[in-house]
């Protein structure tokens, strides 16, 4: 089944040790996004990729890079997590921007 | 302009009731308003959807209403189940101009069984 997959599901990482999260992709779709998404509260876009072309949210910390080596994978790089950095981070990918959005499982980051 | 504001924040409901969650927004701009149920610790998923050329959409036991000139829409599901408790996320974006989705912050929906 195409699909999005995320991993791992559930990340460790320590305060200010980088840590790297990774998506991929079997839809062969044009766009990937990361959303950080915080306890009971809605998806944030953080980035997205329209095919090699990065995108990042204004208000995206300098902290969160990301990585699109080629159609089908996405990296999320924290170059220094902090406690407020513990969230669950999801990818989706989409076709085209602002429609049909496939979201993977997500990997839950716990900073200690 | 960007908002999309979602009520109510949490629901309960019996089994067999009908849940109902409103979602208002502002920019007429807007084309694309898709529905998200989200279980615990797994991503959304896409419920469904509607444009504004329409009034209603029905899948199943979900309907959108929609209400271009109130600029609301609204996720019915019927005979809803306990399999049915989940968060739902409306969104909207403006996909002709490729504009990335706004999120609604979410129901948390309680069906008791």
């Amino acid at each position: 089944d195409a699909m999005v997959i995320q991993n791992p599901r559930y990340q460790v990482t320590q305060f200010g040790k980088p840590v790297t999260l990774s998506c991929s992709q079997t839809l062969n779709h044009n766009v990937m996004y990361w959303y950080q998404q915080k306890s009971s509260q809605a998806p944030k876009l953080l980035f997205h990729y329209y095919d090699k072309d990065f995108n990042n949210e204004a208000d995206t910390p300098d902290n969160f890079q990301s990585r699109r080596p080629n159609t089908s994978f996405c990296f999320l790089d924290i170059r220094s997590p902090g406690l407020g950095d513990a969230a669950m981070y999801l990818c989706a990918t989409s076709r085209g921007r602002g429609v049909g959005y496939t979201f993977g499982s997500g990997t839950r980051l716990t900073v200690v | 302009q960007q908002q999309v504001k979602q009520s109510p924040q949490s629901l309960i409901v019996q089994k067999g009731g009908i849940s109902i969650i409103n979602c208002a927004y502002e920019n007429t701009a807007f084309d694309y308003f898709p529905w998200y149920q989200q279980f615990p610790g797994k991503g959304p998923a896409l419920l469904i959807a509607i444009r504004p050329d329409v009034s209603e959409k029905k899948e199943g036991r979900f309907t959108i209403s929609f209400n271009k000139s109130a600029k609301q829409f609204s996720l019915h599901i019927m005979d809803s189940q306990p399999g049915d408790s989940a968060t739902y996320f409306c969104a909207a974006s403006i996909e002709n101009y490729g504009q990335n989705f706004v999120f609604g912050p979410g129901t948390r929906l309680s069906v008791l069984p």
